[in-house]
């Protein structure tokens, strides 16, 4: 079965501190991989989505993202975090019919300091 | 923007009592969705729901659950006989045709007590 792995459960940042998100998954097939936000008493947003091309995408609010096929990982980064980033962030990869049955990782919640 | 529209926001029912959640989709969308979050454990997908039947569910998906759509705009979700397990926090999402992009909704507490 699917799974996805979010390493880092708790982050705490500065403002202007770089971010990296790990993110693994592990399924032989074809996944599609996406990365959601959920600020604090919002619903899930998406930030960004990887279903083919080129491995580097980018999404909303200068986040991006790259998976490496090879290390079966979608990295989430941001080169320089506002306080505004403070929000739990949720790896997921969608597989089953249309690739869209979400198997999401454990989330990492992080804070940054003004 | 658009928005996936979940009620109620919070609800607290009885161990045994039935619940329904309730959500209004995206309008244009044809695909549906229900996922769950366990206080302090990942998102968990329940059900998929496209064409007026299930095209995928989970193992958590039991007879216990049900999804209908009653109209042309609600998505429920009906859990016959509440247990002290099933409190979390329940998502609604969908889905365009043509799109890829799953749009979820804010989410209802359910708290069984």
């Amino acid at each position: 079965a699917q799974s996805v792995s979010q390493h880092n459960h708790h982050v705490i940042l500065s403002e202007a501190a770089s971010l990296e998100l790990g993110c693994n998954y592990s399924y032989g097939g074809t996944v599609n991989l996406f990365w959601y936000v959920q600020y604090p008493g919002q619903h899930l947003q998406l930030l960004l989505k990887y279903f083919s091309g080129d491995p580097l995408v980018k999404g909303i609010k200068g986040f991006e993202a790259e998976f490496i096929k090879s290390k079966f990982s979608f990295n989430l980064r941001k080169p320089s975090v506002q306080w505004s980033d403070t929000a739990e962030y949720f790896c997921a990869a969608g597989t089953g019919n249309a690739g869209n049955m979400l198997t999401f990782g454990g989330g990492t919640r992080l804070m940054v300091k003004p | 923007e658009p928005e996936v529209t979940q009620t109620p926001s919070h609800q607290v029912t009885q161990m045994g009592q039935e619940v329904i959640l309730r959500c209004v989709p995206i309008s244009n969308h044809l695909y549906f969705y229900w996922y769950r979050q366990i206080l302090g454990q990942k998102v968990e997908f329940l059900v998929s729901f496209y064409n007026n039947e299930i095209s995928e569910k989970s193992e958590i998906f039991d007879d216990q659950f049900s999804v209908e759509r009653p109209d042309g705009s609600n998505f429920t979700l009906k859990i016959r006989s509440t247990k002290l397990e099933d409190s979390a926090m329940y998502f609604c999402a969908s889905r365009s045709n043509s799109g890829n992009t799953i749009y979820f909704g804010e989410g209802s507490w359910l708290t069984v007590v």
